[in-house]
């Protein structure tokens, strides 16, 4: 498995804006997942993208893809206070099941 | 389903102490993982198992943690004797092999203090 690294560390906003996180890795993925942790919880399941997909919504959520950069973005529409949380992306490639996170960007949005 | 659940939610020992963390994974899944999270390392694996086999303990930081996995539904990782530097939450996640979107459900975590 390989670690994902999310940008930023931390991200402020007001209720109502959108939020964009970024995670970027190293080595080719089958997949890409996302979860959320609020404060004093274990981690939830978001959504995960495949690397043949370049796409994916589920809700508010928008998840992005791009194998030839690496990279992942997350966006978060019209955020809500409920939505202040960690964010951490989990690339995965091989045929084991471990996931590794990074340390996950923070998300604050202000009523 | 109740979900992944862990105990005790806290636990404060003294240094030297033996401290054993309790998980009991959903009912049916066949994969377990603990983690402890900390902020200067973010989130690390320790372990996991799968059908109650250790596939992976390269994470288990000194010989000083062990965990066990004696049936499908409970796992216990153990670290005796403690050290300050242990002190972390200690989440345990299991998943069903062959689940098409590959996610793992979280318990609520074990706060370890240790003084």
């Amino acid at each position: 498995s390989q670690q994902g690294e999310e940008d930023p560390q931390a991200l402020s906003i007001q209720e109502g804006e959108n939020a964009t996180m970024n995670c970027s890795y190293k080595t080719s993925i089958n997949n890409l997942q996302w979860y959320r942790q609020n404060s004093g919880r274990g981690l939830v399941h978001l959504i995960l993208i495949r690397s043949n997909e370049r796409e994916k919504h589920s809700g508010r959520l928008r998840v992005t893809l791009d194998t030839s950069k690496k990279s992942s973005s997350l966006l978060i529409t019209a955020s809500r206070a409920a939505d202040t949380a960690s964010y951490f992306c989990a690339p995965h490639g091989g045929s084991n099941y471990k996931l590794t996170f990074g340390k996950g960007t923070l998300l604050t949005v202000n009523p | 389903d109740a979900g992944v659940i862990q105990s005790p939610r806290h636990e404060v020992t003294e240094m030297g102490q033996e401290v054993t963390l309790r998980c009991k994974p959903i009912s049916g899944h066949d994969y377990l993982f603990w983690y402890r999270q900390t902020m200067m390392r973010g989130l690390e694996l320790l372990i996991y198992f799968n059908n109650n086999v250790p596939i992976d303990d390269s994470g288990m930081p000194e010989d000083r943690f062990s965990a066990k996995m004696p049936n499908a539904s409970f796992s216990t990782l153990k670290i005796q004797p403690s050290e300050p530097r242990d002190s972390a939450v200690y989440f345990c996640a299991s998943r069903l092999a062959g689940q098409g979107n590959n996610e793992q459900f979280f318990g609520p975590g074990t706060r370890l203090t240790v003084l």
